[in-house]
């Protein structure tokens, strides 16, 4: 299986400060990468597809880019309702394997 | 507008089975390989099953393989999981997905005497 190792678990930043989140993949994984979001009592919501794909309706203050196996998410300049959980899955074998996912708190 | 709508979910005791359905529209059903994901409460996300296009293949991690079932009508734009023997540890909210792109809402699987 492959392991997503995604850090850190918990952050917490200012408005304004850009934010980095990181999955490192086990093996290559070839873009086959989507950032989540997800806000209490609801379910993930896509950011990121295909590592550096936005989905429909996110705004582009989010951003997706890899290098070799590490994937990385990026927040710039945060809002207030950009606070949550944000996970990263791998879905280029089965079976699929999540990150552990990154508490982002913004103050 | 994809939509998935899981109903099905609740209140099982331990060793029993609960069958979970997930009506999809906005999109070809037919033509796209169908998951399952939980989340446990205040836990990650576990991917639980997928199934192909004629639902001739399916997958399972071993903490469900043998007592999750997952199938499919294409008829019906439906896709749905068959949890049997159930365990304390399989409390989750149950997503279906169309890939890594749509996951429906979710439904709440509670197992507890």
């Amino acid at each position: 299986d492959i392991r997503m190792t995604q850090s850190p678990a918990s952050l917490s930043a200012s408005l304004g400060e850009t934010v980095t989140i990181e999955c490192l993949a086990s093996e290559d994984i070839y873009s086959n990468l989507a950032w989540y979001q997800q806000k209490p009592g609801k379910s993930p919501q896509l950011l990121i597809y295909d590592a550096t794909s936005l989905a429909d309706g996110v705004p582009s203050r989010f951003s997706g880019s890899r290098s070799g196996t590490q994937y990385s998410l990026k927040i710039s300049r945060p809002q207030v309702d950009d606070s949550g959980i944000y996970y990263c899955l791998q879905s280029y074998s089965t079976p699929w394997t999540f990150g552990g996912g990154t508490k982002l708190e913004l103050k | 507008e994809v939509q998935l709508v899981e109903t099905g979910g609740g209140l099982v005791q331990p060793g029993r089975s609960l069958k979970l359905s997930c009506v999809a529209s906005g999109f070809t059903f037919s033509s796209y390989w169908m998951y399952w994901i939980r989340q446990a409460p205040g836990k990650g996300l576990e991917w639980v099953s997928s199934i192909n296009t004629d639902g001739g293949s399916t997958y399972y991690p071993d903490s469900v393989k043998g007592r999750f079932t997952i199938s499919r009508d294409n008829a019906e734009n439906t896709v749905y999981l068959q949890m049997n023997s159930l365990r304390s540890e399989d409390t989750a909210t149950y997503y279906c997905a169309k890939g890594t792109v749509d996951w429906g809402q979710g439904v709440m699987v509670t197992v507890s005497s």
